[in-house]
């Protein structure tokens, strides 16, 4: 079946300008993950969505990061203003409400490139 | 603030050995993770440990989990080129999602 579909692959943006991150995850997963991974910080969590609960934004670096799910599918990650330090491969990831032993399947992810 | 912390982080061996990755983490947790990456790839799953003392095996691969020393292995039996991969553990923080923590990740390489 589909996976974790995530667009674009990669993006070149110059810094101060805003970029947009898509995920459409797993048909039936209810829980959706942003994941960030540098070489500098290695893998790291950044916003969670479960249903339509208020998303868990614990992770996320500064508040120029924002996400959005719509209507309990497809995610938009937005970074407003990049930073040089944004740059990162930003992976997506889903799975079942509550089965720890479900674990995530994550996306290909986008790799974001700040110059 | 939990802590995972893998060693070695890189590792070169020759085909038809033996070999263990270890996942030290700091805080009380009972959810690990093992996940592979290729390069250029997202992360795959490989093992869910649940509970102390889970043991799970998948051809050349065992992992197994400790709660109580906070620590899991990944073992390699009998290795070949194709295990050739990045591997990572990942800890549940234990705040009702799957926020995960993840070590730094084994680079191993396997030569014929």
């Amino acid at each position: 079946g589909a996976g974790v579909s995530q667009s674009p692959s990669n993006k070149v943006t110059e810094k101060g300008k805003d970029v947009e991150l898509r995920c459409d995850p797993i048909s039936g997963h209810t829980a959706l993950y942003w994941y960030r991974q540098s070489l500098g910080q290695g893998l790291e969590f950044l916003i969670y969505f479960q249903g339509n609960s208020a998303p868990d934004k614990s992770g996320l670096p500064s508040d120029r990061f924002s996400a959005e799910r719509t209507g309990g599918s497809v995610s938009t990650l937005t970074i407003q203003r990049t930073q040089q330090e944004d740059s990162a491969v930003y992976l997506c990831a889903s799975s079942y409400i509550d089965r720890y032993n479900s674990p995530l399947h994550f996306g290909n992810g986008t790799r974001l490139t700040v110059t | 603030e939990l802590k995972v912390e893998q060693n070695p982080l890189f590792l070169s061996m020759q085909e038809g050995k033996n070999y263990t990755i270890y996942c030290n983490y700091s805080t009380t947790s009972d959810r690990l993770y093992w996940y592979r990456q290729d390069p250029g790839k997202s992360l795959e799953s490989l093992f869910v440990l649940l509970s102390n003392g889970a043991v799970k095996q998948e051809g050349r691969l065992m992992a197994s989990l400790d709660t109580k020393a906070r620590l899991s292995t990944l073992h390699i039996t009998a290795a070949v080129h194709d295990l050739s991969a990045t591997y990572f553990c990942a800890v549940d923080a234990g705040q009702g999602a799957q926020k995960l923590v993840f070590g730094q990740g084994t680079r191993l390489t396997i030569n014929p």
